[in-house]
């Protein structure tokens, strides 16, 4: 079945320090890949997305790349702040919307 | 414009009761998904409502059943209730167009004793 494998777990960076979370996905026609950022007790917020159509794509700070034959995409996050600490998920939909999930990495920004 | 809204924001029940979980779409949005989130997991895909139909389930018991009703407005139900029902259950709306935007409610949080 559908599978979105997401890693670390957990990563501590230094802060100004770049941050990178790779995640791999099984279903060979999933097409969009976003990215969320969950604060404790908050909602999933939508920082990133991607389609299958470009390679890369970045806004200020955060960008994604997706390679399509690998089945993996990453999101990389330059220059981290104290408030990019939070739980961030990777996921994937094929063309019926069912959204995938990652399991999570908890990021911890260190002064 | 509102955003995605759901109620109750904290639930408490007792195994084997029923609960009845309300979210109201993102304004111009008339999809709603159901994600249950279990301490410390990623959201799980429960199933995705379209034009009062359910669209898309994903691997959840027929305890978990919903509606959608003709203003967009969704509600999600779950019967005899489990210990392991216990967790964040989110709502996400988007406007029906394939892979568009999912945007979050704020949860119930739903605790069964």
């Amino acid at each position: 079945g559908e599978n979105v494998e997401q890693h670390p777990s957990t990563l501590s960076v230094q802060e100004g320090d770049s941050a990178v979370i790779k995640c791999t996905y099984s279903d060979s026609a999933s097409n969009y890949f976003p990215w969320y950022k969950q604060e404790l007790g908050k909602r999933p917020q939508l920082i990133i997305d991607i389609r299958s159509n470009v390679g890369e794509k970045k806004d200020q700070r955060i960008a994604v790349t997706l390679n399509k034959t690998a089945k993996h995409f990453s999101l990389h996050i330059t220059e981290t702040q104290p408030e990019d600490s939070a739980v961030y998920f990777c996921a994937a939909s094929n063309r019926d919307d069912k959204i995938i999930f990652g399991k999570g990495t908890r990021l911890h920004i260190l002064p | 414009d509102a955003g995605v809204t759901q109620s109750p924001t904290h639930l408490i029940k007792t195994r084997g009761q029923q609960v009845t979980l309300r979210c109201s779409p993102k304004s111009g949005h008339d999809t709603v998904s159901w994600y249950q989130q279990a301490l410390g997991q990623g959201p799980q895909f429960i199933f995705q409502y379209y034009e009062e139909e359910e669209r898309q389930r994903g691997n959840f018991p027929d305890r978990f059943s919903g509606h959608q009703f003709p203003n967009y407005s969704s509600e999600l139900n779950v019967n005899a209730l489990l210990l392991g029902d216990s967790a964040l259950y989110l709502c996400a709306s988007s406007s029906g167009t394939p892979l568009d935007t999912q945007y979050f409610g704020p949860g119930t949080r739903l605790t069964v004793l």
